[in-house]
């Protein structure tokens, strides 16, 4: 199994909605990365996990939540967000933990989701 | 802080043309540097890679090669088919820390039969 699978496809909320985007891989992976991306924009980082600890936040405001409840499984947690939040999140994953810096990223399809 | 600029697309050729997407970084240090690709409706791939200067990276008849001196990681292919058709995006990320993938605007392919 190679994939990276990213739950729901699309999602619709309000700005006062409460709702949760769900990654997951069985690949082993130690190092799970959320990253937003804009309409033909390149994709943007938000967090880094390695080995299920948080070890980047790129200043994502609060109302963006990650969690790693284990080294298969990451959540990325939405409350009161903004119609500028409306993008296309991708999580991804990395074998061995994230440093070094050249280590391959492997992508799901994304979760689309628009603020109204 | 470091920085990737791509060409600006689309490029469009047609099946079995030669294609070349110019890709240039600035950074400290040595970063390594990709190329993903991405189809509609998915997610990036990484199409190929290279770690250190002059390697070159290769993949599915694509290939890059790191010039340290330019500063530059141009992708090329011999001859496009249809099903190349994506946004590719050149990539780099510090050898040092943790993975922080920067990627350029992307450059969107068409090729047509």
């Amino acid at each position: 199994d190679t994939e990276v699978t990213q739950t729901p496809k699309h999602l619709v909320m309000g700005m006062t909605n409460k709702k949760s985007l769900k990654c997951e891989q069985h690949m082993g992976h130690r190092a799970m990365y959320w990253y937003k991306q804009k309409a033909k924009k390149p994709p943007e980082l938000m967090f880094v996990y390695s080995y299920e600890k948080l070890s980047i936040n790129e200043s994502v405001p609060s109302r963006f939540s990650p969690e790693c409840p284990n080294s298969s499984l990451l959540n990325l947690h939405l409350h009161a967000l903004q119609p500028e939040d409306s993008a296309l999140y991708l999580c991804a994953s990395s074998q061995e933990g994230g440093r070094g810096g050249n280590e391959k990223l492997f992508f799901g399809s994304g979760t689309q989701l628009s603020v109204l | 802080g470091d920085s990737v600029t791509q060409m600006e697309g689309p490029v469009t050729l047609s099946e079995e043309a030669f294609l070349t997407i110019n890709c240039t970084y600035t950074a400290t240090g040595y970063p390594s540097l990709f190329w993903y690709v991405q189809y509609p409706g998915e997610g990036l791939q990484l199409l190929l890679k290279a770690t250190k200067a002059d390697d070159k990276g290769s993949n599915k008849g694509f290939e890059a090669t790191y010039r340290k001196e330019t500063t530059s990681f141009h992708l090329e292919k011999g001859s496009v088919q249809v099903s190349d058709s994506a946004v590719y995006f050149c990539a780099l990320s510090s050898n040092t820390g943790f993975q922080k993938l920067v990627f350029g605007t992307g450059t969107r392919l068409l090729v047509s039969p």
